[in-house]
């Protein structure tokens, strides 16, 4: 079936750095990623839209100029979140639409814990 | 689409089936209904979904109502690696494009 790969699993990091995290469709491609933040014993909360070719649509709340995002290609998806803080860490996990028609869903990375410290 | 209500919580025995409920009240014609997972720190995990027909695949079986307002996942011999939380959600099946929004979910813990 459709894999999304997600890397790195885990990060630790110190304030003030900047992390990215990647998103790679392996056989199939995705014109559109999602990416998703989940807070501990909470539900996962999207983050941004991510379009190949094309800016991303971040959801309200969400610093575009924080929490970078590129689609550069068909196959691959960064999440790079810049000057990171002990507030962004976090479980971030992206996802892409696969199938058409009755077959429509969609699969997700693994997630990336984000440790700041 | 239509927003989707389940129980917070939920235990199992272990080799007993689990029945999972989820309420979808204002579900449209061309909605569909999804399951997923998501066992701790892993990302969620597909598991089936249907339209109105009843299905069933190698993990589960999904039953809708005839009226399709609510539906049941069912786990026929749930094991402990079935601990996880389990989100039902609805959407249109061919809006590409648009993401799925996740409500709590359903935390099913398997009992020995």
């Amino acid at each position: 079936g459709a894999v999304v790969s997600q890397h790195p699993s885990r990060v630790i990091c110190k304030s003030g750095t900047s992390v990215k995290i990647e998103c790679r469709s392996l056989d199939f491609q995705a014109t559109t990623m999602f990416w998703y933040r989940q807070f501990p014993k909470q539900s996962l909360m999207l983050m941004a839209t991510s379009n190949e070719g094309s800016k991303a649509t971040y959801e309200q709340g969400v610093e575009k100029d924080k929490f970078l995002i590129n689609h550069a290609s068909l196959t691959l998806s960064t999440l790079t979140v810049t000057s990171a803080h002990p507030e962004d860490s976090s479980f971030y996990i992206c996802s892409a639409s696969i199938g058409t028609g009755i077959n429509y869903g969609y699969t997700f990375g693994s997630g990336t814990r984000l440790t700041v410290v | 689409d239509a927003k989707t209500t389940q129980p917070p919580s939920m235990d199992c025995a272990e080799g007993r089936a689990a029945n999972l409920p989820c309420n979808h009240s204002t579900i449209s014609g061309n909605e569909y209904v999804y399951w997923y997972r998501q066992i701790h720190s892993q990302g969620p995990q597909y598991i089936i979904h249907g339209l109105k027909n009843n299905e069933t695949n190698e993990m589960a079986s999904l039953i809708i109502t005839e009226d399709r307002k609510s539906s049941t996942l069912i786990l026929p011999h749930a094991t402990l690696r079935d601990t996880a939380v389990y989100y039902c959600i609805v959407r249109v099946g061919s809006n590409y494009g648009q993401n799925f929004v996740f409500g709590p979910g359903t935390r099913l813990s398997v009992l020995p």
